[in-house]
């Protein structure tokens, strides 16, 4: 079965600098999705990037960019220039594309807060 | 209204009361979900219905019975429910066939079982 771990439950960072969330993933099957999630306070759950894990380049959206590396199963996401608006939880997040699976698979998720 | 909505926003039950939590998707997707998100807790995908049709049901126990009734609403009926029960539940959809993967999700309706 598929896992997402995200090792850190608590993340911090300084307005304007760049923070790092990690996580990893445990899977057999050679393409799928990831993707990171993120949900602000009492606020809807919102899709900040998503990889296809058959494309060798790193998606980058805005600000939010990762670090796929699908050796070692893990997918990084890299937040620069950070903003108040970015404190949240974040959610790690795999799906499989094979045999018609709809499931997404989510991390513990990270909970990452932004000082001015 | 856009996207993927959910009512009510909060509910509080007894353990011997019935309710039923609603989601609507104006997406134009033909596929919805009920998560369970409990604290400190991945989120736990509950039921999975596909083309109206239920593709996926996780263990989940009978006291949570889902309906579909179109591809637009899913339904999660409550009933005989536990404290322990108590979490944010997620809907979200997707279209089947997009090839982009991700799933849109609502607001959620915080459930507080007393």
């Amino acid at each position: 079965a598929q896992t997402v771990t995200q090792s850190q439950p608590e993340m911090s960072v300084q307005e304007a600098e760049t923070v790092t969330l990690s996580c990893t993933y445990d899977t057999s099957e050679s393409d799928y999705y990831l993707f990171w999630y993120k949900q602000p306070p009492s606020r809807q759950m919102i899709l900040v990037i998503r990889q296809e894990a058959y494309k060798q380049q790193n998606a980058t959206e805005n600000r939010f960019s990762v670090n796929f590396q699908k050796a070692a199963k893990s997918f990084s996401l890299k937040i620069s220039d950070s903003q108040l608006g970015d404190a949240a939880m974040y959610f790690c997040a795999y799906r499989s594309r094979q045999g018609g699976s709809e499931k997404l698979v989510f991390g513990k998720g990270t909970k990452l807060t932004v000082n001015p | 209204e856009t996207g993927v909505t959910q009512t009510p926003r909060h509910l509080v039950m007894g353990m011997t009361n019935k309710k039923s939590l609603k989601c609507e998707q104006h997406l134009g997707h033909n596929a919805m979900y009920w998560y369970k998100q409990s604290a400190k807790k991945p989120l736990e995908l509950m039921f999975v219905y596909s083309l109206e049709e239920r593709v996926e049901n996780n263990s989940v126990p009978s006291r949570f019975s889902p309906e579909c009734p179109n591809s637009s609403h899913l339904f999660l009926h409550l009933h005989t429910l536990q404290p322990e029960d108590s979490a944010l539940y997620l809907c979200a959809s997707s279209p089947v066939s997009s090839g982009r993967g991700e799933q849109f999700f609502g607001p959620g309706t915080r459930l507080t079982v007393l």
